[in-house]
C-alpha cells in the first residue's frame, strides 16, 4: 500500500516561497498509472486541490494558483515537491500531498503540514 | 469550473440511525464522483468512487448513488466512528478537480 508523508518548514515569512516535499513509500513514483497531487485546506475550511504532476512530468494546476505554483518530481529519491511563491496569510493551511488514480479520484492521503505564514 | 454543493451543512443523527447526505453538481459529471470521510485533525479518506463504488476496506453500511447532478451518500446505522465531515469530489471536467463544501455528522 502507497503511503505519502509531507516535508517542511511549518512557517514561511510573507511574499517567501514555500516549500514541500513529498515522500512515496510502498509504491514506485516512476510505475505511472498515477497523479501525484497536492492539496491544501484552510483552517476549519474545505479541500482545495492545488495540483498535480505526473511521473512523466505533465504537470496540471489549479488556475487560480497556477501563476505561483510549482509540482516537481524526482524519481531517484522516489519524492515529489510543491513550491508556492509570494505567499500570504491566505497560503496558512493544512498541505496534504495524496495520488489520483488515473479516473480522478484521490486514494491515498499523506497525514497533512500546517504551513503557517507569518513574519 | 464546476461547483459542487453539499446539504446539509450539518446534520445530526442518533447512533443506529440512518445517515443521508446530499451532493449538486453545477452541471452533469456523469457517474465521477468521490466520496470522503475526515475526522479531525485526519487525512480524508476514500469512501466511494464512481458514484457508488465503495473504496477497498469500506463497510457495506456506506453507500452511494447517483448520476448527472444530484448524487447521495447514505449512511446506513451509524456507529460511533462514523461522525466525521464528509466531501464530494467531482473528477469530470478538470482541471481542476472540485470539492463540496462538506457536510458534518454529529451525534444528536
Amino acid at each position: 500500500q502507497v503511503q505519502l508523508q509531507e516535508s517542511g518548514p511549518g512557517l514561511v515569512k510573507p511574499s517567501q516561497t514555500l516549500s514541500l516535499t513529498c515522500t512515496v513509500s510502498g509504491g514506485s513514483i516512476s510505475s505511472g498509472g498515477s497523479y501525484w497531487s497536492w492539496i491544501r485546506q484552510h483552517p476549519g475550511k474545505g479541500l482545495e486541490w492545488i495540483g498535480y504532476i505526473y511521473y512523466s512530468g505533465s504537470t496540471y494546476y489549479n488556475p487560480s494558483l497556477k501563476s505561483r505554483v510549482t509540482i516537481s518530481v524526482d524519481t531517484s529519491k522516489n519524492q515529489f515537491s510543491l513550491k508556492l511563491s509570494s505567499v500570504t496569510a491566505a497560503d496558512t493551511a493544512v498541505y496534504y500531498c495524496a495520488t489520483r488514480a488515473g479516473s480522478g479520484f484521490f486514494d491515498y492521503w499523506g497525514q497533512g503540514t500546517l504551513v503557517t505564514v507569518s513574519s | 469550473e464546476i461547483v459542487m454543493t453539499q446539504s446539509p451543512a450539518t446534520l445530526s443523527v442518533s447512533p443506529g440511525e440512518r445517515a443521508t447526505l446530499s451532493c449538486r453538481a453545477s452541471q452533469s459529471i456523469s457517474s465521477n464522483l468521490a466520496w470522503y470521510q475526515q475526522k479531525p485533525g485526519q487525512a480524508p479518506r476514500l469512501l466511494i468512487y464512481g458514484a457508488s463504488t465503495r473504496a477497498t476496506g469500506i463497510p457495506a453500511r456506506f453507500s452511494g448513488s447517483g448520476s448527472g447532478t444530484e448524487f447521495t451518500l447514505t449512511i446506513g446505522s451509524l456507529q460511533s466512528e462514523d461522525f466525521a465531515v464528509y466531501y464530494c469530489q467531482q473528477y469530470n471536467n478538470w482541471p481542476p478537480e472540485t470539492f463540496g463544501q462538506g457536510t458534518k455528522v454529529e451525534i444528536k
